[in-house]
C-alpha cells in the first residue's frame, strides 16, 4: 500500500475487554514496530520485528500485551483484560530495515478503557 | 540505557524567526539519527535521518546536525512558517536492526 496503514482508528472498550489491534506495513518493509504514545507524552517502545527474527519484546509492559506477525506483512497487538492505565494512542511503523533507514508511522489506534 | 532529551519541552516563535530545537543523548555509540514531526491526532512524518558518520543533513529549510562524540543534535528550521507549528521528536539507533529511541519531543508553535 501506499503507507502504513492501522485499524481500528479509535477503540473504546470497557475495562477488562481484551481489544485487538492491526498494523498493514508498506509492501516489502521487512520492520515493523509498535509503540505506544500516552496523552502528552512521548513515545513508548513496546515491540518490533525484523524480517523471520525473534521479535524484540523488551518494551511489553505486561504479560497482558503480546504481537504477532505474519511474514512481512500485518501485525496485531492484542491487549488482554484491558486496564484503564492502557489508554493511548498506539503506533505502528516500518521501514525497509530495522534502524538503518527512514521510520513510516501509521495514523494510529486511540484506544479508550472506560 | 540510551536515554533521549529535548529542550525546550514547548517554543513559541513569530513567524519569519528561525527555530532551534535541541536533542542529546546519553550514549554516544549510535548508527543513525531521525527527526519527527507529528500534527495533532496524526502519526508522526520522518523529516531528516543523519547516520552516525555524516556531521549533518538539509531538506529544504530543515537542516540536522549531529555532534556524536558530544551527544547532541540540533534541528534548525529558517524562516518559520505558521504551518512548521507541530511535534519536533528525535531518535536515536544503537545498530542496524535495533529500535529507536525517542525524546520527548519539542512543541513548536508560529505565530502569524
Amino acid at each position: 500500500g501506499a503507507g502504513v496503514s492501522q485499524s481500528p482508528s479509535n477503540k473504546v472498550t470497557e475495562k477488562g475487554k481484551d481489544v485487538e489491534l492491526r498494523c498493514d506495513p508498506i509492501s516489502g518493509h521487512t520492520a515493523l514496530y509498535w509503540y505506544r504514545q500516552r496523552l502528552g507524552q512521548g513515545l513508548e517502545f513496546l515491540i518490533y520485528f525484523q524480517g523471520n527474527s525473534a521479535p524484540d519484546k523488551s518494551g511489553l509492559p505486561s504479560d497482558r500485551f503480546s504481537a504477532e506477525r505474519t511474514g512481512e506483512s500485518v501485525s496485531t497487538l492484542t491487549i488482554q483484560r484491558t486496564q484503564q492505565e492502557d489508554s493511548a494512542v498506539y503506533l505502528c511503523a516500518s521501514s525497509r530495515t530495522a534502524g538503518a533507514e527512514k521510520l513510516f508511522f501509521g495514523s494510529g489506534t486511540q484506544l479508550s478503557v472506560l | 540505557k540510551q536515554e533521549v532529551t529535548q529542550i525546550p519541552a514547548a517554543l513559541s516563535v513569530p513567524e519569519g524567526e528561525n527555530l532551534v530545537l535541541n536533542c542529546s543523548f546519553t550514549d554516544s555509540a549510535i548508527y543513525n539519527l531521525q527527526w519527527f514531526r507529528q500534527d495533532p491526532g496524526k502519526g508522526l512524518t520522518s523529516l531528516l535521518l543523519i547516520q552516525s558518520s555524516q556531521r549533518e543533513q538539509t531538506s529544504g529549510r530543515l537542516n540536522a546536525s549531529l555532534d556524536k562524540s558530544s551527544g547532541r543534535s540540533t534541528l534548525y528550521i529558517a524562516a518559520s512558517q505558521p504551518g512548521d507549528s507541530a511535534t519536533y521528536l528525535c531518535a536515536v539507533t544503537k545498530a542496524a536492526g535495533n529500535k529507536l529511541t525517542f525524546g520527548g519531543g519539542t512543541r513548536v508553535l508560529v505565530k502569524p
